[in-house]
C-alpha cells in the first residue's frame, strides 16, 4: 500500500486561506469517506482535526475544513494565525486488509 | 481525561528485538481496537498495525508483517508492540494510538523513540 501524495510544504499570510491536497487511489481515498487530518506541532503528538472527511471533533475550530473528490482530498484553513503553522497529515481507511494510509506530510509556514 | 504512555524504546542492532509497552487509562480499554503508528525522523506519519479489542485479530502494514506482533493485557490495560528482525528503516517514533472512528485516531501517546543501528 503506497502513501498518500501531499505537497511537503504550503504557506500563507495571516488572515488568509491555504488548501493541502492528499491524493490517493480508488482503493484508499476514492474507495471510502473515512479520511482524516492531524495537526502536529515540532516534538509533539498528532492531533486529530477532521476524520470522515469534513467532520471536526469537539474543540477543534470551524477554520478548519475538509472535502473530497474521487480520489483526492484536500485540507482548508481559513482565517491563517500564527498558531496554524505545523505540519498537517492526511489518512484513509484502506480496506479490511490494510486499514489505513497516511500521507507524507505537508509543513504549513504562517509568513 | 485518556492517556496513553508508551515506553520500551532504545537502540538496538539490526536483526534484533524490541518489545514496545502502551499504558492506558481514562477509557474503557478493553472495549477498543488499538493501533500503532511511527514516524522516522523528519518523517511523515506511517501506520504500523492494529490489534482487535478482544485479542482475536491483527492487521499489519505490509513493511513490518511477519516481523512484528501486537499483544494486549486488557487486565493490565496494556498493549504492546513486538519488533523481531529489526531493519535500520525501522528507526522511528512509535506511538500507539485510539481509535475514534474507523482509521481516525483521537488520542496518541507522546511517542517512543526506536533506533536500529549498529
Amino acid at each position: 500500500q503506497s502513501a498518500l501524495t501531499q505537497p511537503p510544504s504550503a504557506s500563507g499570510s495571516p488572515g488568509q486561506s491555504v488548501t493541502i491536497s492528499c491524493t490517493g487511489t480508488s482503493s484508499d481515498v476514492g474507495g471510502y469517506n473515512y479520511v482524516s487530518w492531524y495537526q502536529q506541532h515540532p516534538g509533539k503528538a498528532p492531533k486529530l482535526i477532521l476524520y470522515e472527511v469534513n467532520k471536526r471533533p469537539s474543540g477543534v475550530p470551524d477554520r478548519f475544513s475538509g472535502s473530497k473528490s474521487g480520489n483526492t482530498a484536500s485540507l482548508t484553513v481559513s482565517g491563517l494565525q500564527a498558531e496554524d503553522e505545523a505540519d498537517y497529515h492526511c489518512s484513509s481507511y484502506a480496506g479490511s486488509n490494510n486499514f489505513a494510509v497516511f500521507g507524507g506530510g505537508t509543513k504549513l509556514t504562517v509568513l | 481525561q485518556v492517556q496513553l504512555v508508551e515506553s520500551g524504546g532504545g537502540v538496538v542492532q539490526p536483526g534484533g528485538s524490541l518489545r514496545l509497552s502502551c499504558v492506558a487509562s481514562g477509557f474503557n480499554f478493553r472495549n477498543f481496537g488499538m493501533h500503532w503508528v511511527r514516524q522516522a525522523p523528519g518523517k511523515g506519519l506511517e501506520w504500523v498495525g492494529f490489534r482487535r479489542y478482544d485479542g482475536r485479530d491483527e492487521v499489519f502494514a505490509a513493511s513490518v508483517k511477519g516481523r512484528f506482533s501486537i499483544s494486549r493485557d486488557n487486565s493490565k490495560n496494556t498493549l504492546y508492540l513486538q519488533m523481531n528482525s529489526l531493519r535500520t528503516e525501522d528507526t522511528a517514533v512509535y506511538y500507539c494510538a485510539k481509535p475514534w472512528i474507523r482509521e481516525a485516531l483521537d488520542y496518541w501517546g507522546q511517542g517512543t523513540l526506536v533506533i536500529v543501528s549498529s
